[in-house]
Protein backbone atom coordinates (compact mmCIF):
# COMPACT_ATOMS: atom_id res chain seq x y z
CA UNK A 1 0.00 0.00 0.00
CA UNK A 2 1.25 3.33 -1.02
CA UNK A 3 -0.45 5.31 1.22
CA UNK A 4 -0.30 8.81 -0.08
CA UNK A 5 1.71 9.76 -3.44
CA UNK A 6 2.54 13.60 -4.55
CA UNK A 7 4.07 14.31 -7.18
CA UNK A 8 6.60 16.24 -8.40
CA UNK A 9 8.74 15.91 -5.46
CA UNK A 10 10.15 19.89 -6.35
CA UNK A 11 9.88 22.39 -8.93
CA UNK A 12 11.00 25.61 -9.97
CA UNK A 13 8.38 27.69 -11.43
CA UNK A 14 8.81 31.42 -13.00
CA UNK A 15 5.59 33.81 -11.94
CA UNK A 16 3.36 33.85 -13.88
CA UNK A 17 3.15 30.35 -15.18
CA UNK A 18 0.60 27.82 -13.91
CA UNK A 19 0.76 24.37 -12.51
CA UNK A 20 -0.77 21.44 -10.69
CA UNK A 21 0.81 19.80 -7.84
CA UNK A 22 -1.10 15.72 -7.72
CA UNK A 23 -2.22 14.35 -4.89
CA UNK A 24 -3.59 10.52 -4.79
CA UNK A 25 -4.19 8.36 -1.72
CA UNK A 26 -4.91 4.43 -1.81
CA UNK A 27 -6.68 4.05 0.94
CA UNK A 28 -10.33 5.31 0.16
CA UNK A 29 -10.13 7.85 2.75
CA UNK A 30 -12.99 10.07 2.04
CA UNK A 31 -11.61 13.38 3.18
CA UNK A 32 -8.53 15.11 1.63
CA UNK A 33 -6.41 18.33 2.28
CA UNK A 34 -3.95 20.37 0.96
CA UNK A 35 -1.52 22.28 3.06
CA UNK A 36 1.17 24.65 3.17
CA UNK A 37 3.91 24.61 4.95
CA UNK A 38 6.07 27.56 6.08
CA UNK A 39 8.66 28.29 8.64
CA UNK A 40 7.21 29.67 11.72
CA UNK A 41 3.91 29.36 10.52
CA UNK A 42 3.20 25.55 10.48
CA UNK A 43 1.16 24.09 8.58
CA UNK A 44 -1.88 26.05 7.28
CA UNK A 45 -4.71 24.58 5.02
CA UNK A 46 -5.34 25.50 1.51
CA UNK A 47 -8.57 23.87 0.62
CA UNK A 48 -10.06 20.56 1.75
CA UNK A 49 -12.33 17.92 0.22
CA UNK A 50 -14.65 15.78 2.47
CA UNK A 51 -16.08 13.68 0.20
CA UNK A 52 -15.41 13.22 -3.58
CA UNK A 53 -17.69 15.91 -5.79
CA UNK A 54 -17.63 18.35 -2.80
CA UNK A 55 -14.38 20.95 -2.18
CA UNK A 56 -14.06 23.34 0.83
CA UNK A 57 -12.32 26.86 1.16
CA UNK A 58 -9.43 26.36 3.84
CA UNK A 59 -7.33 29.47 5.71
CA UNK A 60 -5.48 30.64 2.74
CA UNK A 61 -7.34 29.79 -0.55
CA UNK A 62 -6.78 32.72 -2.48
CA UNK A 63 -4.72 31.45 -5.92
CA UNK A 64 -5.20 28.29 -5.18
CA UNK A 65 -8.08 25.82 -6.85
CA UNK A 66 -8.97 21.92 -6.39
CA UNK A 67 -11.13 19.67 -7.80
CA UNK A 68 -12.37 15.79 -6.34
CA UNK A 69 -13.12 14.12 -9.41
CA UNK A 70 -12.78 10.63 -7.71
CA UNK A 71 -12.09 9.75 -4.24
CA UNK A 72 -8.29 9.09 -4.96
CA UNK A 73 -7.25 11.97 -6.63
CA UNK A 74 -6.92 15.56 -5.13
CA UNK A 75 -5.14 18.24 -7.91
CA UNK A 76 -4.20 21.42 -6.67
CA UNK A 77 -3.33 24.04 -9.12
CA UNK A 78 -2.23 27.53 -9.75
CA UNK A 79 -3.46 29.14 -11.97
CA UNK A 80 -0.74 32.48 -12.36
CA UNK A 81 2.09 31.51 -9.76
CA UNK A 82 3.22 34.61 -7.54
CA UNK A 83 7.03 34.18 -5.24
CA UNK A 84 4.88 34.26 -2.13
CA UNK A 85 3.41 30.88 -3.07
CA UNK A 86 6.88 29.23 -2.93
CA UNK A 87 6.61 27.28 -0.19
CA UNK A 88 6.34 22.81 0.83
CA UNK A 89 2.81 21.52 -0.19
CA UNK A 90 1.50 18.58 1.72
CA UNK A 91 -1.25 16.70 0.73
CA UNK A 92 -3.41 14.06 3.31
CA UNK A 93 -6.56 12.79 3.96
CA UNK A 94 -8.55 11.09 6.60
CA UNK A 95 -11.16 8.49 6.55
CA UNK A 96 -13.48 11.07 8.32
CA UNK A 97 -13.24 14.70 8.53
CA UNK A 98 -10.37 16.05 10.76
CA UNK A 99 -10.78 14.70 13.97
CA UNK A 100 -9.60 11.36 12.37
CA UNK A 101 -6.01 10.85 12.25
CA UNK A 102 -4.77 12.32 8.92
CA UNK A 103 -2.22 10.47 6.70
CA UNK A 104 0.62 12.96 5.17
CA UNK A 105 2.43 12.51 1.68
CA UNK A 106 6.13 13.14 1.11
CA UNK A 107 5.53 16.89 0.25
CA UNK A 108 6.37 18.93 -2.73
CA UNK A 109 8.72 21.75 -2.83
CA UNK A 110 7.75 24.49 -5.01
CA UNK A 111 9.77 27.79 -5.36
CA UNK A 112 8.39 30.71 -7.58
CA UNK A 113 10.80 33.24 -8.72
CA UNK B 1 -11.83 31.15 15.04
CA UNK B 2 -9.58 28.65 16.60
CA UNK B 3 -5.77 29.44 17.28
CA UNK B 4 -2.65 27.76 18.23
CA UNK B 5 0.57 28.58 19.46
CA UNK B 6 3.62 27.06 20.30
CA UNK B 7 5.52 29.56 22.08
CA UNK B 8 9.02 27.63 20.98
CA UNK B 9 10.28 27.66 18.08
CA UNK B 10 13.43 25.54 18.90
CA UNK B 11 13.92 23.27 22.03
CA UNK B 12 17.60 21.86 22.73
CA UNK B 13 18.45 19.16 25.14
CA UNK B 14 20.83 16.84 26.88
CA UNK B 15 20.15 13.06 26.01
CA UNK B 16 18.51 11.62 29.10
CA UNK B 17 16.82 15.09 30.41
CA UNK B 18 13.50 16.22 30.21
CA UNK B 19 11.51 17.74 27.45
CA UNK B 20 8.78 19.75 27.25
CA UNK B 21 6.74 21.42 24.44
CA UNK B 22 4.60 24.03 25.02
CA UNK B 23 1.18 24.33 23.30
CA UNK B 24 -1.57 26.88 24.19
CA UNK B 25 -5.03 27.02 22.38
CA UNK B 26 -8.19 29.49 22.13
CA UNK B 27 -10.89 28.08 21.96
CA UNK B 28 -14.22 28.33 23.88
CA UNK B 29 -16.00 24.99 23.13
CA UNK B 30 -14.58 21.29 23.24
CA UNK B 31 -12.07 20.67 20.81
CA UNK B 32 -9.81 17.85 20.42
CA UNK B 33 -6.07 18.63 20.57
CA UNK B 34 -3.44 16.49 18.48
CA UNK B 35 0.76 16.53 18.23
CA UNK B 36 2.23 15.59 14.94
CA UNK B 37 5.55 14.70 14.73
CA UNK B 38 8.18 15.30 11.38
CA UNK B 39 11.07 13.11 12.04
CA UNK B 40 14.23 14.45 9.20
CA UNK B 41 13.57 12.69 5.61
CA UNK B 42 9.87 10.99 6.88
CA UNK B 43 6.35 12.24 6.93
CA UNK B 44 4.44 14.40 8.77
CA UNK B 45 2.48 11.70 11.59
CA UNK B 46 -0.04 11.79 14.14
CA UNK B 47 2.24 11.12 17.63
CA UNK B 48 -0.74 11.37 20.01
CA UNK B 49 -4.41 12.76 20.92
CA UNK B 50 -5.59 13.55 23.97
CA UNK B 51 -8.69 11.57 23.64
CA UNK B 52 -6.52 8.16 23.55
CA UNK B 53 -4.84 9.19 26.53
CA UNK B 54 -2.07 7.48 25.81
CA UNK B 55 1.84 7.42 25.72
CA UNK B 56 3.60 6.59 22.26
CA UNK B 57 7.32 6.66 22.53
CA UNK B 58 7.59 7.84 26.12
CA UNK B 59 5.64 11.26 25.20
CA UNK B 60 2.74 12.05 26.95
CA UNK B 61 0.24 14.95 27.15
CA UNK B 62 -2.68 16.24 29.11
CA UNK B 63 -5.16 18.59 27.85
CA UNK B 64 -6.04 21.63 30.63
CA UNK B 65 -9.03 23.29 29.73
CA UNK B 66 -8.54 25.76 32.39
CA UNK B 67 -4.85 26.77 31.08
CA UNK B 68 -6.16 26.08 27.34
CA UNK B 69 -3.35 24.17 26.76
CA UNK B 70 -2.02 20.86 26.28
CA UNK B 71 1.62 20.86 26.34
CA UNK B 72 3.72 17.46 25.10
CA UNK B 73 6.10 15.72 27.82
CA UNK B 74 9.08 13.56 28.22
CA UNK B 75 11.07 12.81 31.49
CA UNK B 76 13.84 11.62 29.48
CA UNK B 77 14.48 12.71 25.92
CA UNK B 78 16.45 10.58 23.64
CA UNK B 79 18.57 11.11 20.57
CA UNK B 80 15.86 9.54 18.11
CA UNK B 81 13.01 12.29 19.10
CA UNK B 82 15.03 14.52 17.22
CA UNK B 83 12.72 15.94 14.71
CA UNK B 84 9.37 19.09 14.46
CA UNK B 85 6.86 18.92 16.30
CA UNK B 86 3.31 20.51 15.61
CA UNK B 87 0.28 21.10 17.87
CA UNK B 88 -2.93 20.98 16.14
CA UNK B 89 -6.55 21.49 17.26
CA UNK B 90 -9.51 20.27 15.40
CA UNK B 91 -13.54 21.37 16.35
CA UNK B 92 -16.74 20.04 15.12
CA UNK B 93 -17.78 23.54 15.17
CA UNK B 94 -15.24 24.40 12.15
CA UNK B 95 -15.88 20.77 9.97
CA UNK B 96 -13.56 19.22 12.03
CA UNK B 97 -10.48 20.55 10.11
CA UNK B 98 -7.20 20.43 11.47
CA UNK B 99 -5.56 24.28 12.74
CA UNK B 100 -2.10 24.12 13.54
CA UNK B 101 0.72 25.54 15.40
CA UNK B 102 3.80 27.01 14.05
CA UNK B 103 5.74 24.03 15.44
CA UNK B 104 8.93 22.98 17.57
CA UNK B 105 11.96 21.71 16.32
CA UNK B 106 13.70 19.74 19.04
CA UNK B 107 16.96 19.08 19.01
CA UNK B 108 18.78 16.22 21.66
CA UNK B 109 22.56 16.46 22.09
CA UNK B 110 24.11 13.78 23.07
Amino acid sequence: TAGITQAPTSQILAAGRSMTLRCTQDMRHNAMYWYRQDLGLGLRLIHYSNTAGTTGKGEVPDGYSVSRANTDDFPLTLASAVPSQTSVYFCASSDTTGADTQYFGPGTRLTVL
Amino acid sequence: AQRVTQPEKLLSVFKGAPVELKCNYSYSGSPELFWYVQYSRQRLQLLLRHISRESIKGFTADLNKGETSFHLKKPFAQEEDSAMYYCALSVRAAGNKLTFGGGTRVLVKP
